[in-house]
């Protein structure tokens, strides 16, 4: 498998439930990041992981709980989500070095009821 | 002033037309470029990077201007499968960090 792999697809989940959403990448690079977007709304960075080491954390409500075990996973933990957090979050991979672009997961369409 | 702009459109045009987008973009240090396509409700797509000297995929030409801290996209020849949204992304590695941008989006519709 290769490239960036995002589980799940669609999410739905209540207000006092506790998700998790998951990213692989199969392509060796040293940074991994988490974006959400709105409907109709530019990307917004919310998490940034480079050598699995945290270095961006966009003012995120501590409702969302990233982990990045390793550099080729990363996770977004979800708990006591408010319904305006539906949207499409993204994991993206790259090589700081280098200044490599970013490769993008499918996304996780979450909505919250 | 952003790191990063882009002028949102919608930019509506017949299918045949040529269309141009520009990205500005703000720090002189920054070092990569890239442009991006990204369709309704789908995840961003790499859609060519930027070089200094221009480079041109098919339909698709990018140029940088480092002088005027621009960079464009042209479409010749546009499809109807060319209505997307066109993200422009910039990267500056440098000792003060390093830092990755994204612009807005530039909207595209083709017509008929």
């Amino acid at each position: 498998e290769t490239g960036v792999t995002q589980t799940p697809r669609h999410l739905v989940m209540g207000m006092t439930n506790k998700k998790s959403l998951k990213c692989e990448q199969h392509l060796g690079h040293n940074a991994m990041y988490w974006y959400k977007q709105s409907a109709k709304k530019p990307l917004e960075l919310m998490f940034v992981y480079s050598l699995e080491e945290r270095v961006e954390n966009n003012s995120v409500p501590s409702r969302f709980s990233p982990e990045c075990p390793n550099s080729s996973h990363l996770f977004l933990h979800l708990h006591t989500l408010q319904p305006e957090d539906s949207a499409l979050y993204l994991c993206a991979s790259s090589q700081v070095q280098g200044n490599s672009p970013l490769h993008f997961g499918n996304g996780t369409r979450l909505t919250v009821t | 002033r952003k790191e990063v702009e882009q002028d949102p459109g919608p930019f509506n045009v017949p299918e045949g037309a040529t269309v141009a987008f520009n990205c500005t973009y703000s720090n002189s240090a920054s070092q990569s470029f890239f442009w991006y396509r990204q369709d309704c409700r789908k995840e961003p797509k790499l859609l060519m990077s930027v070089y200094s000297s221009g480079n041109e995929d098919g339909r698709f030409t990018a140029q940088l201007n480092r002088a005027s801290q621009y960079i464009s996209l042209l479409i010749r020849d546009s499809k109807l499968s060319d209505s997307a949204t066109y993200l422009c992304v910039v990267i500056r590695d440098s000792i003060s960090g390093y830092a990755l941008n994204f612009g807005k989006g530039t909207s595209l519709l083709v017509t008929p």
